[in-house]
């Protein structure tokens, strides 16, 4: 099974709008975390947000918020007032115990449009 | 503040020639160092991991070798560039221990001929 699932490929969102983006994973680990990066066109990829396993709330962080639903395995990336800077590639990833140390493993990513 | 480096931004080379890419970090001790590739349109492979100097983990055979001189340094190296091996290449670093937060360098883009 994959453990970081993106389903969405691209997304448009209309400018000052709000925009969720989807992310479920799998792991067994009872300590994981769950981190969201933005990846503009120019390749950099920029660290957004935490959330780890055992928080009692949703990460927040400016503009982006991390909805955690645990028993559904969802960690979607909420993004508030989109601004045309948000235009970017956004990848969801999980830190579990995999093969004897702390692996961070990538969803595909989510393709992410603002349209004035 | 802590900032990571990697050189050089884009790269031709021909198919059998020898790579080395550089990373370095600055103002922090004894980080965990990434480095990963992306092909185009995909998501992160881990390549390798190192948690000390001289201590190097690989995560998928390849063409590719890695090697961390120093406590701030990773280097990623080839002494026969394959077609394959083409992608955009990205050193990352993480304090030890904690969230692992890992955090990116500006990336490599190779393109072998």
């Amino acid at each position: 099974a994959q453990k970081i699932t993106q389903t969405q490929p691209g997304m448009f969102v209309q400018e000052k709008e709000a925009v969720t983006l989807d992310c479920t994973y799998d792991t067994s680990d009872p300590s994981y975390g769950l981190f969201w990066y933005k990846q503009p066109s120019s390749g950099e990829m920029i660290f957004l947000i935490y959330q780890g396993s055992y928080d009692q709330q949703n990460a927040t962080e400016g503009r982006y918020s991390l909805n955690f639903q645990k028993a559904r395995k969802s960690a979607n990336l909420v993004i508030s007032a989109s601004q045309l800077g948000d235009s970017a590639m956004y990848f969801c990833a999980m830190r579990d115990l995999s093969g004897g140390y702390q692996k961070v493993t990538f969803g595909i990513g989510t393709k992410l449009q603002v349209i004035p | 503040s802590q900032t990571i480096h990697q050189w050089p931004a884009t790269l031709v080379q021909p198919v059998g020639s020898p790579l080395s890419l550089e990373c370095t970090v600055e103002g922090t001790s004894n980080p965990n160092l990434y480095w990963y590739r992306q092909a185009a349109g995909r998501g992160l492979q881990l390549l390798f991991y190192s948690v000390g100097i001289g201590q190097i983990s690989s995560e998928v055979p390849q063409n590719l070798s890695a090697s961390r001189p120093q406590d701030r340094q990773f280097i990623l190296s080839s002494k026969k560039l394959l077609l394959s091996d083409s992608g955009f290449y990205l050193c990352a670093w993480s304090a030890s221990g904690g969230k692992n937060i890992q955090y990116f360098g500006a990336g490599t883009r190779l393109s072998v001929l």
